[in-house]
Parts: C-alpha cells; structure tokens; sequence
C-alpha cells in the first residue's frame, strides 16, 4: 500500500542540526512531491517546505529560509529534511506528506508519513 | 504567510450537523479552488478528509462536506457520532508551491 516511513525520535542539543528521512513505498516517487510539516507540543500544524520529487526544486517557508534543507535519494525512495542551528522551539513532531503539483495535479496531502518527534534539549 | 482562521473549538450533539470556518484571504483561500481539510487524533498523523474544497477521498464518510465563499472555506460534518471528536485543520496553497494551515478547531461530540 502507499505509505511514508519516519524514523523514530530524535533528541539533539541546541545548536545541532537534525536529519529526517521519510521513505516512501506503493507508488510513482516521482510523480508526487512532498511537503514537510511539523506541530509543536499541544499546537498546530505548520508549514516548513515542499520539495519536487521529479527534479528536486524546493520552496521553504519564509521562516525556515536559511535553517532548512529538503533533499531526495531517487534510488532509495526517500526524502529527507535537515533542520539545522536547532532551538528548543523546533522540539516539535516532523511529519512529511506527499502532495503538490508534479506529474499528478494534486494541491492536497494525501498521505502521511507517522512523524518524527525531535527534542531539543541541553 | 499568516495562518488561515479557524474557531478554536466547536461542539455538537449526536446527530447534529456542526460547521467549521476558515478564513483566509485573496492570495491564498480566495485565490485558489485548493482548500484542504485534515482530521487529527491525539498523538495521530492527520488524515485527508477534504480537498479541492469539496471532494472527498475514497473512505471518506459523506458525512463530510466542504465549500467556500470568497475568501472563507468551511467544513460542515452532518450527523456527528463520536468517532468525530478530534482535531480539524484546513490547508489552503497559496501560490508558488507554498501552503498555508490554519491554526486547528478542536470538535467536540456531547
């Protein structure tokens, strides 16, 4: 079946960066691009970037311009985020979320990776 | 990019039809037919349970129905049942590969 796969949880000091994979299975990888998305403890869901799977264009929320980087493995399936210069308000739960107009027009996030929770801690 | 604006909580009985707003505005929810709806449990990945404002993915309870007028987007859940209860967030693009969420309505079945 369609699915994304996250890793488990991550904890890292303040200052660090952080590597996310999201591993993707049961479709096209290229006919899609995925979208990064992350929630606070007890917040909402947030924006951070989208990455075409196709040919690896990325857009990043303002916010994040400068501390994030989205990138692809082709051969492995798998989109990964890195956050760097991490604060202790990036503790967050990081999912990845398979959507955006590439090949297939969909405006929508249509499946899920589990997330991944990555605390910032000293 | 600010987030759209949805009510904190809303509340309904069992059988009762309860409607969730989203306000955005002409550069995102007003400009795009791309308005999406998203479930959460706590402690859950979200679900899709609405996109391109009106259609629902297989699986999906018709139960779910969405719209839009100018530049607020709605999703109006009819015949709640408990399973209902969680979180709601609405997703519009907002041009050149960015989109936007709103910050979250909390349902609660009585």
């Amino acid at each position: 079946q369609v699915q994304l796969v996250q890793p488990g949880p991550e904890v890292k000091k303040p200052g660090a960066s952080v590597k996310v994979s999201c591993k993707a299975s049961g479709y096209t990888f290229n006919n899609y691009g995925v979208s990064w998305v992350r929630q606070a403890p007890g917040q909402g869901l947030e924006w951070m970037g989208w990455i075409n799977a196709y040919n690896g264009n990325t857009i990043y929320a303002q916010k994040f311009q400068g501390r994030l980087t989205t990138t692809t493995d082709t051969s492995m399936l798998t989109v990964y985020m890195e956050l760097r210069n991490l604060r202790s308000d990036d503790t967050a739960v990081y999912y990845c979320a398979r959507g955006g107009p590439v090949v297939i027009p969909s405006y929508a996030m249509d499946v899920w990776g589990q997330g991944t929770t990555v605390t910032v801690s000293s | 990019q600010s987030a759209l604006t949805q009510p904190r909580s809303v509340s309904g009985s069992p059988g009762q039809s309860v409607t969730i707003s989203c306000t955005g505005t002409s550069s995102d929810v007003g400009g795009y037919n791309y308005v999406s709806w998203y479930q959460q449990y706590p402690g859950k990945a979200p679900k899709l349970m609405i996109y391109d404002v009106t259609k629902r993915p297989s699986g999906v309870p018709d139960r779910f129905s969405g719209s839009k007028s100018g530049n607020t987007a709605s999703l109006t859940i009819s015949g709640l049942q408990s399973e209902d209860e969680a979180d709601y967030y609405c997703c519009s693009y907002a041009g050149s590969y960015a989109w936007v969420f709103g910050g979250g309505t909390k349902l609660t079945v009585l």
